[in-house]
Parts: structure tokens; C-alpha cells; sequence
């Protein structure tokens, strides 16, 4: 009965590749996010949706394209892969904007 | 912009103890501030919100203060034990951002048996 779900756990890639993660919520939230979470361990935001539309993106490079399908979905798609992309990235959700997030288990991404 | 510091980055403390973890935040605008634990390798759990509006939120062992006007929050752990070990993270939701948390760098607590 995991609340957000995100798959794979780990991945690992060469540099230029194409990549994607999944991210599912089973908790009926209208609100989704994307976090990237640096070897520093400073989370930052990257993007949100509500209601399957795109409300915040915070200035991700182009590469990086996320894609809502449902209120329940956001995967986030990333092209041409760069050494600076290693980082975990955190999916989470929350029921309107402004109220607790909950958070996935995190996808670990090295880029080699 | 808003920046959100936790001092210390790290504590250790014997069980049993008190734990009083800081938070301070440069820009008094908020709407709301949010707790968080991290355990190595998991995502974050949600310990606590707190309302602009709001002096303090209580959740069993745990109570979370929020001072808007001076820019703090402090969270306290009672009666600690090992299993509070984890990385605490406040992250604060600024008034005019709409869904942007603003993150702490969080402090990495031990308790030891």
C-alpha cells in the first residue's frame, strides 16, 4: 500500500543517454512535484502540476522534460545525460498546494 | 529570496535526552513550515506543518515551534531514542511561491543506547 511509488530505485547510464523515471501516487492528491536532491543533500524543487498541469518549473535545463498522464502520474524524462545530472531525485505529492507533501523513496541516478 | 538554515549540521546525543533541533529563515513571508525526517537511503517523511498563523504543532513526542517574526522554528524530540536517529529537515513555503519549498540543509542526528 505504498503512498508514492517511484521506479526504478536505482539507475546508472552513460553520459548522452536518454533516461526516464515513474513516479505514482496512490493517495487521490491533485498535486505532484519533482525534487533533486545533490550530493550536498540540498533538496530543490524542479517541478510541480496540479491537476495534470504544469505550475512551477524552476529553471531545469531544457533536457529535462516531466509528463503528467493522469493526476496519479508524473514521470520525468531526461536527454542527453550529463555528469551533473548524478543526484537522487524525489517525487512527491500533496492534496492542493500548500499542505503536507508526501514523499516517494527516491530514484538514485549516476551518470558515468 | 528566502534562506532557510539549520544549525547544527550534526548532533549526537545520549538516549533519553532532549533533542532541539533550529531552523531559522531570512524572509518573515511564509505561509507554512514543514518538518521532515530522512532516513539514510528512504525519502522524506512528514513529521509536522505549521501555519503561519500557528505558535506551535504537537505530534505525540514531538512539538514544533514557529516564531514568523524573528525567523525561527525549533523542533523538539522528548525522551529521544535510537530510533529518532535519521536527518531533519525544515523546509519553509513562502507566502507570494505557490507550491516552491524552500529546504534546510538538515541536521544529522544521533542518539545513542
Amino acid at each position: 500500500d505504498t503512498a508514492v511509488s517511484q521506479t526504478p530505485k536505482y539507475l546508472v547510464t552513460q553520459m548522452g543517454n536518454d533516461k526516464s523515471i515513474k513516479c505514482e501516487q496512490n493517495l487521490g492528491h491533485d498535486t505532484m512535484y519533482w525534487y533533486k536532491q545533490d550530493s550536498k543533500k540540498f533538496l530543490k524543487i524542479m517541478f510541480s502540476y496540479n491537476n495534470k498541469e504544469l505550475i512551477i518549473n524552476e529553471t531545469v535545463p531544457n533536457r529535462f522534460s516531466p509528463k503528467s498522464p493522469d493526476k496519479a502520474h508524473l514521470n520525468l524524462h531526461i536527454n542527453s545525460l550529463e555528469l551533473g545530472d548524478s543526484a537522487v531525485y524525489f517525487c512527491a505529492s500533496s492534496q492542493g498546494e500548500g499542505n503536507t507533501q508526501y514523499f516517494g523513496p527516491g530514484t538514485r541516478l549516476t551518470v558515468l | 529570496k528566502q534562506e532557510v538554515t539549520q544549525i547544527p549540521a550534526a548532533l549526537s546525543v545520549p538516549e533519553g535526552e532532549n533533542l532541539v533541533l533550529n531552523c531559522s529563515f531570512t524572509d518573515s513571508a511564509i505561509y507554512n513550515l514543514q518538518w521532515f525526517r530522512q532516513d539514510p537511503g528512504k525519502g522524506l517523511t512528514s513529521l509536522l506543518l505549521i501555519q503561519s498563523s500557528q505558535r506551535e504543532q504537537t505530534s505525540g513526542r514531538l512539538n514544533a515551534s514557529l516564531d514568523k517574526s524573528s525567523g525561527r522554528s525549533t523542533l523538539y524530540i522528548a525522551a529521544s531514542q535510537p530510533g529518532d536517529s535519521a536527518t531533519y529537515l525544515c523546509a519553509v513555503r513562502p507566502a507570494d511561491s505557490w507550491g516552491k519549498l524552500q529546504f534546510g540543509a538538515g541536521t544529522q542526528v544521533v542518539v545513542t543506547p
